[in-house]
């Protein structure tokens, strides 16, 4: 089964500073990513997904996220971050029917 | 505008009661999910459904049960309430077969078990 890895669990960044999350999967034959954020007292919602071609996913909000093969991961990224971008996000990998979520990097941006 | 309810944003049950919680979607998605969310765990299934009357456990069933009689609708059962069972609760649905789609989430329903 497929599983992904989040390694940081808090993330600290002034507002306006570029962020990176990063997320690893485990190596497959086919891979389908995606990221998710959960704002304050709200359920997730989508901010992209990788399914195939170009390595380079753009998402909402202005964030992106590039699919790596060689090191098997999906960093997440943000040239300048807002306050409005603290949240919990979420790396997911799909494995079979099914999505299965990293344990999450709560994003914390201080003005 | 695409539309995921949980029945309760918070509730409080005592240990050994049965507890229901509801979700309802408008958006005629065959797939319905229930995931439990703690810290530093992330959400983690608990069952799935991807057509009414039809259930697949999770990675995490044991204590839950759930029905589904309806396409709209997916139930969530705590048969007795256990104190390890306080957490948030999420329901998403989904729609079609290829399992890539995006996954629409309600607000969650923040369960305490006394």
């Amino acid at each position: 089964a497929q599983s992904v890895t989040q390694l940081d669990s808090q993330v600290p960044v002034f507002e306006e500073a570029p962020v990176e999350l990063r997320c690893n999967y485990s190596s497959s034959v086919s891979v389908y990513l995606f990221w998710y954020v959960q704002y304050p007292n709200q359920g997730l919602q989508l901010l992209l997904k990788y399914l195939s071609g170009s390595t380079l996913v753009k998402g909402i909000n202005g964030f992106e996220a590039e699919f790596n093969k060689s090191q098997t991961s999906f960093h997440l990224r943000k040239p300048s971050v807002h306050i409005s971008d603290t949240a919990e996000y979420f790396c997911a990998v799909k494995s079979f029917q099914k999505l299965v979520f990293g344990t999450g990097t709560r994003l914390l941006v201080s003005p | 505008d695409v539309k995921v309810t949980q029945s309760s944003r918070y509730l409080v049950k005592r240990t050994g009661e049965k507890v229901f919680l509801e979700c309802v979607q408008d958006m005629d998605h065959e797939n319905m999910f229930w995931y439990r969310q703690d810290p530093g765990l992330g959400l983690r299934l608990i069952y799935f459904s991807y057509d009414v009357k039809m259930k697949e456990k999770g990675d995490i069933p044991e204590g839950y049960s759930v029905s589904r009689e309806k396409k709209e609708r997916f139930s969530l059962i705590l048969e007795s309430a256990s104190t390890n069972q306080t957490s948030m609760y999420l329901c998403a649905s989904r729609p079609g077969l290829a399992g890539v789609e995006t996954q629409y989430f309600g607000p969650g329903t923040r369960l305490l078990v006394l």
